[in-house]
């Protein structure tokens, strides 16, 4: 497809659980951006990746939170241990590198038992 | 305190009315300002980038205001699909990690 792409849409999961949320950016995108949304909340920072590495993942909450992007395309976001406050949507994002447009997938939510 | 900071409402509005909101921002580094709109459970979309001189889209104006660190978004003539959550959304000079408010919710009334 021409835009990006997320996976799981929805995951259930217990607390102490390891998750892990998929991205597939737009072909061609040097940006990568994850961002975790809680009802009522604007996105938060997560971590972007200029390629192949992370550029800044000042965002993630702890160590419990990692993200990949081995080959400077897919990026996988891994949560461990789960807890009841990781509960949100996981927004992932691409954009060319440059200031400009952020095209926002439609989201995997999470939810944290 | 919050690094973009916007008045969450809900403006409740009529159709054809002008809206306005502002949202604030506190690294003085800031360089980059963009409106994105958010429908109801749905991805957030970019509205319109935020210029120096201010720019224009239609019905849709901002504005940037780098003395008082603020941003602003003007709708006129409002109509029932214009209600959203608009967000406001700032990166600093060097930088491309963006920043987004809180956002604020508009429902335009028939």
């Amino acid at each position: 497809g021409a835009g990006v792409s997320q996976t799981p849409s929805n995951k259930v999961t217990e607390k102490g659980k390891y998750v892990e949320l998929r991205c597939d950016p737009i072909s061609g995108h040097t940006a990568l951006y994850w961002y975790r949304q809680s009802l009522g909340q604007g996105p938060e920072f997560l971590i972007y990746f200029q390629g192949t590495g992370a550029a800044d993942d000042s965002g993630l909450p702890n160590d419990r939170f990692f993200a990949v992007r081995p080959e400077g395309s897919v990026s996988t976001l891994k949560i461990q241990r789960t807890e009841r406050g990781d509960s949100a949507v996981y927004l992932c994002a691409s954009g060319a590198g440059e200031a400009g447009e952020l095209f926002f997938g439609e989201g995997s939510r999470l939810t944290v038992l | 305190r919050k690094e973009v900071e916007q008045d969450p409402g809900p403006f409740n509005v009529p159709e054809g009315a002008t809206v306005a909101f502002n949202c604030t921002y506190s690294n003085s580094a800031s360089q980059s300002f963009f409106w994105y709109r958010q429908d109801c459970r749905k991805e957030p979309k970019l509205l319109m980038s935020v210029y120096s001189s201010g720019n224009e889209d239609g019905r849709f104006t901002a504005q940037l205001n780098r003395a008082s660190q603020y941003i602003s978004l003007l709708i006129r003539d409002s109509k029932l699909s214009d209600s959203a959550t608009y967000l406001c959304v700032v990166s600093r000079s060097g930088t491309y990690k963006y920043i987004f408010g809180t956002g604020t919710r508009l429902k335009v009334l028939a």
